[in-house]
This record gives C-alpha cells, sequence and structure tokens, in this order.
C-alpha cells in the first residue's frame, strides 16, 4: 500500500512554456504533500507544502508565482513550473503523508524536467 | 533552521559492513528516516526510527540514534553490489512539520 504516481517521469520543454506535473496517492488519502527539487549531485531541497484545500507553504526562495502548486483534492496535488527557464531544468520529486506526525510519508518517482 | 549533515561518499568491500552516519540540529525531531536512492529513482524509504528509541534492527539494516549528541547511524551488514546508491538520512521536525534531508552519501561497493 502507500503508493504516489508521479507523472510525467520526463519531460522536455521549450524556454518559455508551463510544465504541469502530478503526484497522485493511489490508495490513500493524503492531507499534506511535499514538492522538492534536487540539483544534479546534491540533495532534495523542500520547494513547498501543499495540504488539501488551502495554499501551499513555500520555503524562502522558491517563487510562488513560478511554481504554482494547486492541492484541490485529497489524492492530487499538481506542481506548475510557468514561463520555463533552462536554469529551472531539475529533477522534481512530490512526497505524500497520510497524516499529520512524520510517519509514513511516501515518495514519487520523480520528473525530469529539461527546459532547452 | 534545521541541518542535516552526512559524509558525501562511502567505499566498502562487498560482504563488509558498511556504516552511513548523519547528524542532525533539530533537537524536536520526532522521526528519523533513511533512505535510499538508486540513479535516476525517487526515494525509496528503508527504515525510520521515533526519536525516544535508541536502537531499531531490520534485517540487515540496523540503526543507531544518540539523540544527546544528535547522531544518527545506519549500519548495512553484508553489503552487497546491489546496495550501491545514494542513502539520504532525514528528520522529521515537529517544530517545523516538514521532513528536511541530509546531502546524501554515496555507497560504493566494491565486488
Amino acid at each position: 500500500g502507500a503508493v504516489v504516481s508521479q507523472h510525467p517521469s520526463r519531460v522536455i520543454c521549450k524556454s518559455g512554456t508551463s510544465v504541469k506535473i502530478e503526484c497522485r496517492s493511489l490508495d490513500f488519502q493524503a492531507t499534506t504533500m511535499f514538492w522538492y527539487r534536487q540539483f544534479p549531485k546534491q540533495s532534495l531541497m523542500l520547494m513547498a507544502t501543499s495540504n488539501e484545500g488551502s495554499k501551499a507553504t513555500y520555503e524562502q526562495g522558491v517563487e510562488k508565482d513560478k511554481f504554482l502548486i494547486n492541492h484541490a483534492s485529497l489524492t492530487l496535488s499538481t506542481l506548475t513550473v510557468t514561463s520555463a527557464h533552462p536554469e529551472d531544468s531539475s529533477f522534481y520529486i512530490c512526497s505524500a503523508s497520510r497524516r499529520q506526525g512524520g510517519w509514513g510519508y511516501t515518495f514519487g518517482s520523480g520528473t525530469r524536467l529539461t527546459v532547452v | 533552521g534545521e541541518d542535516v549533515e552526512q559524509s558525501l561518499f562511502l567505499s566498502v568491500r562487498e560482504g563488509d559492513s558498511s556504516v552511513i552516519n548523519c547528524t542532525y540540529t533539530d533537537s524536536s525531531s520526532t522521526y528519523l528516516y533513511w533512505y535510499k536512492q538508486e540513479p535516476g529513482a525517487g526515494l525509496q524509504l528503508l527504515t525510520y526510527i521515533f526519536s525516544n528509541m535508541d536502537m531499531k534492527q531490520d534485517q540487515r539494516l540496523t540503526v543507531l540514534l544518540n539523540k544527546k549528541d544528535k547522531h544518527l547511524s545506519l549500519r548495512i551488514a553484508d553489503t552487497q553490489t546491489g546496495d550501491s546508491a545514494i542513502y539520504f538520512c532525514a528528520e522529521f521536525s515537529g517544530g517545523y512539520q516538514k521532513v528536511t534531508f541530509g546531502t546524501g552519501t554515496k555507497l560504493q561497493v566494491i565486488p
């Protein structure tokens, strides 16, 4: 149980376009979802925390107008990279929690975004 | 703020034990995790430990927690080539309600 599906796994887009990444909890309701970004050879960096039905909480330095997060249901959160630039190329990973309290985080398989 | 640090690289021979270390700073951490990441893949949760525990063993994996020194370690017994990957420790901060990852340790297993 506790599967998180992230889609797409890879995407290449042109500079200036927008890309949407989906994160779905397949067999549980995720009250909280997290979006991370990983630069090559570096650790994950938390971008934002989204709670179902409310606005996402962004980490310092993350542009909320550029990285739009929507958590409209208990099983789906989306990250939209707007007006993408080559420096947005990265590996994006979502994770979902069944409940607050720190136990049972499940990660998606990640999305490799390349902006050309 | 909270920081989680790990050594970057570890090389061991197949069959030996591997010990990956991690230090953290947030004293309000309630859960500590170890994740494995193989190339191009997402994170795989290996094990976790509650902050009120000192040790947890799960087959070949042993987690030791020294809460006084804020030190966490992962021991892999009888390391195999399939264990080659990057290992991340992570803490759940009750105060900040988020998970913070360490920098990751690349484990290389030599046949």
